[in-house]
């Protein structure tokens, strides 16, 4: 079991451009969360995916925006960057919206200059 | 609104000695609660949770956590420290209410083990 693999491991974009990121949940998990680690600090929730809709999000402004696809992987997508917007971003998979049981990658670290 | 502070954001022991990394929440609702740990350059690796059943934990490589609901906290502890414990450590909050609710990390506290 690959468990939850997120691509690509590292990015480098300048301000203004547009970044995608990547996320293959664990086998068997339907659900996906999307969580922004700045240096330093705690993660903090992006948004949620589940049966192909957002169930929830966070505090985040629409520039942040997501997709899952029928096979439960997920995209996130960051339109405008900001030099703010630098953080190692991770998913995290889960089965039936049962945050308990929820399973980090290795997330994919995004600097922006 | 659902938080969680780590006091300490750095902590220092000797190995064998005793592991206190502390948490406390604030939840207007019963929580669910958990302890992850960050090894560089990773993600985040669940070591327990507490999910209203028995208020004392045990998880992964010799960690445990105790709720304590009068006084919000649910620390980790381990009884003797390995060189390889050395990482960072979040603690986390959920509605218990709500299975698929958001989590809510703590800022860290990272852990350093001296020979």
């Amino acid at each position: 079991d690959a468990g939850v693999t997120q691509s690509p491991t590292h990015l480098i974009k300048t301000r203004g451009q547009q970044v995608t990121l990547r996320c293959s949940p664990k086998s068997g998990h339907d659900t996906v969360s999307w969580y922004q680690q700045a240096l330093g600090q705690g993660p903090q929730f992006i948004f949620q995916y589940y049966e192909e809709e957002e169930r929830q999000r966070g505090n985040f402004p629409d520039r942040f925006s997501g997709h899952q696809f029928p096979n439960y992987s997920s995209e996130l997508n960051v339109n405008a960057l900001l030099l703010g917007d630098s953080a190692l971003y991770l998913c995290a998979s889960s089965f039936n919206l049962l945050n308990t049981e929820a399973f980090f990658g290795q997330g994919t670290r995004l600097t922006v200059v | 609104a659902q938080s969680v502070t780590q006091l300490g954001s750095h902590v220092s022991v000797s190995e064998g000695a005793l592991v206190l990394l502390r948490c406390n929440y604030s939840s207007s609702v019963p929580p669910y609660l958990f302890w992850y740990v960050q090894y560089p350059n990773q993600g985040l690796q669940l070591l327990l949770k507490y999910t209203s059943a028995a208020t004392l934990v045990k998880g992964i490589n010799g960690f445990e956590a105790e709720f304590k609901k009068s006084e919000t906290s649910f620390h980790l502890t381990k009884p003797s420290a390995h060189m390889s414990d050395a990482a960072e450590y979040f603690c986390a909050v959920s509605d218990a209410g709500v299975n698929s609710d958001k989590l809510i990390f703590g800022p860290g506290t990272r852990l350093q083990v001296f020979p």
